[in-house]
């Protein structure tokens, strides 16, 4: 049984380029979440995607961030114009569902995006 | 609004002590979840516990217990005979309950870093 898999483990970029961050969420799994864990910071919510739709995107920057979910495919957070401030660990989670009762969140092992 | 307050920044032990994390919590919510999650060195975050806020009934697994009072918003973690291994960060959650009743995300404390020294 697969985990959360979140690739590439690494990212380095230069100011100005595009990062694609990528998640595949844990077999059975249709909800996927997005946080960020700034240096000698605690994580703060991103993103909340089922299938195909943003559930909830509050924590989400107003320009350059977004965040899919296709149908097919892994769960994609893209960051456009990357500034050094963006150098942080993401990670994705999964869930088996929308319910409370069935809201427990497994998490991949982030990527740590560098921004030269 | 909902805040998790972990005030231990940093936490050093012996190996073999008993350590316990702190972590308070606010929330308007009848209903929510309460989660611990263990960071250690290397970066990926390992699911530990989730409580139901219906359910104040403390919890033991192995050399983890977990001890859940809602008169002072508190869900705290105990590590008994810590061990070197038990090094990392650790963060309490709290899960909001959106509309209908859904799960939504995770409300993170600034985290614990545990230190065990052999």
């Amino acid at each position: 049984n697969a985990g959360v898999m979140q690739n590439p483990r690494h990212l380095v970029r230069r100011r100005g380029q595009e990062a694609r961050l990528r998640c595949s969420p844990m077999k059975g799994h249709s909800h996927v979440y997005w946080y960020r864990q700034l240096p000698e910071e605690g994580l703060k919510f991103m993103v909340y995607l089922q299938k195909e739709n943003i559930i909830d995107e509050s924590g989400m920057p107003k320009e350059r961030f977004s965040a899919e979910f296709p149908k097919e495919g892994p769960s994609i957070l893209r960051i456009q114009q990357v500034v050094r401030g963006d150098s942080a660990a993401y990670f994705c989670a999964s869930s088996p569902g929308q319910s409370l009762a069935k809201n427990i969140q497994y998490f991949g092992a982030g990527t740590r995006l560098s921004v030269l | 609004a909902q805040k998790v307050t972990q005030a231990q920044t940093e936490i050093s032990v012996v190996e073999k002590e008993d350590v316990t994390l702190d972590c308070v919590y606010e929330t308007r919510d009848t209903t929510y979840y309460l989660f611990w999650y263990k960071q250690p060195p290397s970066g990926e975050l390992v699911f530990l516990i989730r409580r139901n806020s219906f359910d104040e009934q403390n919890e033991i697994s192995g050399r983890y217990s977990w001890n859940f009072q809602k008169s002072t918003s508190s869900f705290n973690f105990t590590i008994t005979a810590s061990q070197v291994v038990d090094s990392a960060v650790y963060f309490c959650a709290l899960s909001e309950a959106k509309i209908y009743n859904q799960g939504g995300k995770l409300i993170f404390g600034q985290g614990t870093e545990l230190s065990v020294k052999p």
